[in-house]
């Protein structure tokens, strides 16, 4: 089983819409979470971090925790198509402060 | 605020050869790490290091590769003898000390490799 797991897409959501990234953990004692943003040929871009349950919000980006299910999401509303990249799912391993990466889902904004 | 700077942004050797990547953290950050991606999957976890010490290095990282950070500020990655599997970009990040969870890391542009 994978440590962080995401499913690659792509997801395709029309211009305006919600679109919706989810990501699951292995390691129940992970205590930091955060959403990275890569364009393509690009470096990772930090968008969240969320280190508590329940919902955080920053703009039109909202990151959601549920340590009980070992799962944690980022919302994006009113996507554009700018929003279109690779969004990566990032956890600490509890040791040393390494991040853990899923192998990202690709998110198509349409027109 | 200058971000991470990495140098060369590209580099193209042959199998064989050494390369040497270097990589300048936000000042003020002690915390510096090195990751490698390859197409089409997250970035991993090479090595770390809090000031100049190297706290952690992963199983990934063969005794072909070593990292240095001689006075806590830029550090270097050096690959020897590189074979086609280390085409890849390599990730540098920073990030200051904080003593809850994970720090949040800052990345670099990152060093494109191709070994032919």
């Amino acid at each position: 089983q994978k440590e962080v797991e995401q499913n690659s897409g792509p997801l395709s959501v029309p211009e305006g819409a919600i679109a919706s990234l989810n990501c699951t953990y292995s390691d129940r004692v992970s205590q930091s979470f955060f959403w990275y943003r890569q364009y393509s040929g690009k470096s990772p871009e930090l968008i969240m971090s969320i280190y508590s349950n329940g919902d955080k919000e920053d703009g039109r980006f909202t990151a959601q925790l549920n340590k009980a299910s070992q799962y944690v999401s980022l919302l994006i509303r009113d996507s554009q198509p700018s929003d279109s990249a690779t969004y990566l799912c990032a956890v600490d391993t509890g040791t040393a402060s390494k991040l853990t990466f899923g192998t990202g889902t690709r998110l198509q904004v349409t027109l | 605020d200058t971000g991470v700077s990495q140098n060369p942004r590209h580099k193209i050797t042959k199998r064989g050869q050494n390369v040497t990547f270097r990589c300048d953290p936000i000042s003020e950050h002690n915390r510096l790490y090195w990751y490698r991606q390859t197409l089409g999957q997250g970035p991993e976890f090479l090595t770390y290091f809090q000031n100049e010490a190297q706290l952690e290095k992963s199983r990934l990282l063969s005794d072909r590769f070593s990292a240095e950070r001689p006075k806590g500020s830029f550090s270097t990655l050096e690959i020897q003898r590189t074979e086609q599997g280390d085409s890849a970009m390599y990730l540098c990040a920073s990030s200051p000390s904080r003593a809850r969870g994970a720090d949040t890391q800052y990345f670099g542009p990152g060093t494109r490799l191709t070994v032919l």
